[in-house]
C-alpha cells in the first residue's frame, strides 16, 4: 500500500500571499489529520477530518483552514501568510478517527520571505 | 490543558550504551500512547503504541517502552543503540475522547557515536 503522499514538497511564498497543500491518505483510511511542525514550537495540532467533517480543531488563527473530499483526500489553505507560517506542516491519516495509529506522510515545507 | 513532557531535549550516547528517554503527560483519563521516531530527512515513522493491556510494549528495531500509570509515564528503552538510531524521538499522547488529535512533546534529539 502505497503511504500518505503530500504535495508540493517544498514551497516559497511571500508574506500576504494564500497557499494550498494537499495530502491523499493511505487508500481506506477515512480520517486525516495536519499538524505544523517548527523547532520552536514542535508538533502543533492544526485540524482533523473524518468523512468530510472536522472533528477537532488546534489553536491556530482563522487564517488556516482546511476541507476533506469525498474520497478522503485533503487540503489545508494559510491565507495572508505570516513569516511566522514557515513551517514544515505534516499530513497524518488514520483508519478511523478512534483508537487508530495515525501515519504520517512527508510533509511539505513552507517558507514564506 | 493536556501537555507532554520529554525531560531530554539532547541525548548523546556511545553506541552499545542503553537509552532510556523519559516521557510524562498531564491527562487523567484514558489515554492511547505512541513513540514516533524522525531520522534525518524521513518523515515520521511509529516506533510503538500502546492501546491497553500488558505495559510493557514492544516495537520496532529493539525499542520498548513501559507505560506506569501511576507516574503518567511512557518511557522508551533499548537496551543497546547502534550509530542509525540516531534520530529525533518524539512521544505523543492521544486523549480517549478527542479522536484524532494527537498531542506530542517537543523530542529528543539522540545521537549515537560510533
Amino acid at each position: 500500500k502505497a503511504g500518505v503522499t503530500q504535495t508540493p514538497r517544498y514551497l516559497i511564498k511571500t508574506r500576504g500571499q494564500q497557499v494550498t497543500l494537499s495530502c491523499s491518505p493511505i487508500s481506506g483510511h477515512r480520517s486525516v489529520s495536519w499538524y505544523q511542525q517548527t523547532p520552536g514550537q514542535g508538533l502543533q495540532f492544526l485540524f482533523e477530518y473524518f468523512s468530510e467533517t472536522q472533528r477537532n480543531k488546534g489553536n491556530f488563527p482563522g487564517r488556516f483552514s482546511g476541507r476533506q473530499f469525498s474520497n478522503s483526500r485533503s487540503e489545508m489553505n494559510v491565507s495572508t501568510l505570516e513569516l511566522g507560517d514557515s513551517a514544515l506542516y505534516l499530513c497524518a491519516s488514520s483508519l478511523t478517527a478512534s483508537q487508530e495509529t495515525q501515519y504520517f506522510g512527508p510533509g511539505t515545507r513552507l517558507l514564506v520571505l | 490543558a493536556q501537555s507532554v513532557s520529554q525531560h531530554n531535549h539532547h541525548v548523546i550516547l556511545s553506541e552499545a550504551a542503553s537509552l532510556e528517554l523519559g516521557c510524562n503527560y498531564s491527562y487523567g483519563g484514558t489515554v492511547n500512547l505512541f513513540w514516533y521516531v524522525q531520522y534525518p530527512g524521513q518523515h515520521l515513522q511509529l516506533l510503538l503504541k500502546y492501546f491497553s493491556g500488558d505495559p510493557l510494549v514492544k516495537g520496532i528495531k529493539g525499542f520498548e517502552a513501559e507505560f506506569i500509570k501511576s507516574k503518567f509515564s511512557f518511557n522508551l528503552r533499548k537496551p543497546s543503540v547502534q550509530w542509525s538510531d540516531t534520530a529525533e524521538y518524539f512521544c505523543a499522547v492521544k486523549r480517549g475522547s478527542t479522536l484524532g488529535r494527537l498531542y506530542f512533546g517537543r523530542g529528543t534529539q539522540l545521537t549515537v557515536w560510533p
